[in-house]
């Protein structure tokens, strides 16, 4: 099946700091990746979604200056968090569009981010 | 309304039985139907399609009723092992991809 990965699977930081998390489509090409945030015990969230060489399209809500991502590659895309705080602490997970049809989300293990 | 619902559950039974949910969805134009599995803590990952047609794949199977717009998923002979949340996916494009909140199903010995 289609692997996706990302990175760090955890990683705390102080409050202010920006913290960038990567995802990866290691076996397959992902046109189109997504973003998404879980609280505990929350469902998931769709933050953006992300298209490989245009400017990612932001769910109503999230700050497109504060959560910047970048999709350069079919095989890359990146979260960065900037000037994180605390109720920022969440687990974020990507996913990449893959399948027979274009249509299967596929998960990374998740970023879980802590802010201190 | 929600555009895709769930009954958050818990669904609390015993191993061996057999269990079903529910999904709705608001977009009658939607087209493609996932069933996909959360652990605690961990990613979702694709438990299976849903086709018009239905399908199987051991003891799950999947049904699309594009009629009164539900999907469901049929569990039987449940495994202590099953005990997850289950989330309901329906897309409407590429990239109009709405996730259920889950349904929590936990199985007891």
């Amino acid at each position: 099946g289609a692997v996706v990965s990302q990175h760090p699977s955890w990683v705390i930081c102080k409050s202010g700091t920006s913290v960038k998390i990567e995802c990866r489509s290691l076996d397959f090409q992902a046109t189109t990746m997504f973003w998404y945030r879980q609280f505990p015990k929350q469902s998931l969230m769709l933050m953006a979604t992300s298209n490989e060489g245009s400017k990612a399209t932001y769910e109503q809500g999230v700050e497109k200056d504060k959560f910047l991502i970048n999709h350069a590659s079919l095989t890359l895309s990146t979260l960065t968090v900037t000037s994180a705080h605390p109720e920022d602490s969440s687990f974020y997970i990507c996913s990449g569009l893959g399948g027979l049809a274009g249509s299967e989300q596929y998960f990374g293990p998740g970023t879980r981010l802590t802010v201190t | 309304r929600k555009e895709v619902e769930q009954d958050p559950g818990p669904f609390n039974v015993p191993e061996g039985a057999t269990v079903a949910f529910n999904c709705t969805y608001s977009n009658s134009a939607s087209q493609s139907f996932f069933w996909y599995r959360q652990d605690c803590r961990k990613e979702p990952k694709l438990l299976m399609s849903v086709y018009s047609s239905g399908n199987e794949d051991g003891r799950f199977t999947a049904q699309l009723n594009r009629a009164s717009q539900y999907i469901s998923l049929l569990i039987r002979d449940s495994k202590l092992s099953d005990s997850a949340t289950y989330l309901c996916v329906v897309g409407s494009g590429a990239s109009k991809i709405i996730f259920g909140s889950g349904t929590r199903l936990s199985i007891r010995p």
